[in-house]
């Protein structure tokens, strides 16, 4: 099946600093790129959509400004989360959607990417 | 029992018993359903699907019905191991201004008793 890959799995960083996470399709190619955040005992939460060649997509009351989406091609995307907080700390996992799969509509999840910020 | 609260709705059962986990979606326009079940620490996995034009889909040891009428989705295990033991969530899949997303249900903590 298809497998998207985060790098890195998980980081600890100082408040302040700037962090960016990797999201890859490692056996097909995606045009949309999905971020999504996960506080402990919640579901997963939307932050924003990622299409190679254009800006990103936010949902309502993620800034953009402080989530950086860069989809530079058809098998990468990252996202930076600028001026680390300790309420930035949560899991943050990427799908992508496959290409040239009929079901179009189908999102392939990445491992997840454990952000704590001291 | 199941248990829904401020925390994770959770679900126990015995090794070997069924399992019926439940969820209710919220727009009746979604026509895609999909189960994902996720481990700790780890990203969501592909269970099962279900499209909107079809009220039941089996897969291996589980089967996904879809009651649109009342807007409910449930996931079945059949015979369950320890391996099953995850947190579950279902997922619609809207169209929003052009745009597929996929909204996630509040998740239900399985536990698999010995």
């Amino acid at each position: 099946g298809a497998v998207v890959s985060q790098h890195p799995s998980r980081v600890i960083c100082k408040s302040g600093t700037s962090v960016k996470i990797e999201c890859r399709s490692l056996d097909f190619q995606a045009t949309t790129m999905f971020w999504y955040r996960q506080f402990p005992k919640q579901s997963l939460m939307l932050m924003a959509t990622s299409n190679e060649g254009s800006k990103a997509t936010y949902e309502q009351g993620v800034e953009k400004d402080k989530f950086l989406i860069n989809h530079a091609s058809l098998t990468l995307s990252t996202l930076t989360v600028t001026s680390a907080h300790p309420e930035d700390s949560s899991f943050y996992i990427c799908s992508a959607r496959d290409l040239v799969t009929e079901k179009t509509d189908t999102q392939y999840f990445g491992p997840g990417t454990r952000l704590t910020v001291l | 029992g199941e248990s829904v609260g401020l925390h994770l709705p959770t679900l126990s059962v015995q090794e070997g018993d069924n399992s019926i986990i439940n969820c209710a979606y919220s727009n009746s326009a979604s026509d895609y359903f999909i189960w994902y079940k996720q481990e700790s620490g780890k990203g969501p996995q592909f269970i099962i699907d279900i499209r909107s034009n079809m009220d039941k889909r089996q897969g291996q040891r589980v089967t996904v019905l879809l009651n649109k009428t009342v807007k409910h989705l449930s996931l079945q295990i059949a015979a369950t191991q320890p391996g099953d033991s995850a947190v579950y969530f279902c997922a619609e899949n809207i169209l929003i201004q052009g745009a597929q997303k996929l909204v996630f249900g509040q998740g239900t903590r399985l536990t698999i008793n010995p």
